[in-house]
């Protein structure tokens, strides 16, 4: 299947800092990825649609300008939490869907795990 | 996306088989049922997929009841690395498919030795 890769899949900070997140389509263009949060013990929720070349589109309840995503490229996402804080301490996890041969499934990177301190 | 009912755990003993059952008695005609697992600290990964016909693949086989309103995802030889929550979540298929999913709670399987 396609291979969607993120990076990095351990990361630690400090709070008040900000961290960038990448997730790249390996060999697939994905115009979409989708960015998920996981907190321990329960299931991903959608944070935000990642368009290339527009603006993200996010949920409700999650802080545009506290997660910034840029999807420069067909390739790549990338989502930074800024002035991060103890609560943002989670696993954050991207996806996307490789459109050729008429595929519907979505591939999904291998999660992030950010612990800030 | 209709909403889908799974049991919140499950045990199997190794070598046998892994039945999961789904509910999702709302499911639309052009809804599909998809079926993901995570394992512990990793990223979803696709099983299998079906729309009404029964579907079998390298690691599954997905039974989808007549009415379409349950389906039951067999892992026919259950080994210990099949061990992870396994999510059942019907969406629209073909063009829309590139849309978010909708995670519910899943089914922790775990399997024994």
């Amino acid at each position: 299947g396609a291979v969607v890769s993120q990076h990095p899949s351990r990361v630690i900070c400090k709070s008040g800092t900000s961290v960038k997140i990448e997730c790249r389509s390996l060999d697939f263009q994905a115009t979409t990825m989708f960015w998920y949060r996981q907190f321990p013990k329960q299931s991903l929720m959608l944070m935000a649609t990642s368009n290339e070349g527009s603006k993200a589109t996010y949920e409700q309840g999650v802080e545009k300008d506290k997660f910034l995503i840029n999807h420069a490229s067909l390739t790549l996402s990338t989502l930074t939490v800024t002035s991060a804080h103890p609560e943002d301490s989670s696993f954050y996890i991207c996806s996307a869907r490789d459109p050729r041969g008429g595929n519907t499934e979505a591939f999904f990177g291998q999660g992030t795990r950010l612990t800030v301190v | 996306d209709a909403k889908t009912t799974q049991p919140p755990s499950m045990d199997c003993a190794e070598g046998r088989a892994a039945n999961l059952p789904c509910n999702h008695s709302t499911i639309s005609g052009n809804e599909y049922v998809y079926w993901y697992r995570q394992i512990h600290s990793q990223g979803p990964q696709y099983i299998i997929h079906g729309l009404k016909n029964n579907e079998t693949n390298e690691m599954a086989s997905l039974i989808i009841t007549e009415d379409r309103k349950s389906s039951t995802l067999i892992l026919p030889h259950a080994t210990l690395r099949d061990t992870a929550v396994y999510y059942c979540i019907v969406r629209v298929g073909g063009g829309n498919a590139g849309n978010m999913l909708t995670f519910g709670g899943g089914t922790r399987l775990m399997v024994k030795p």
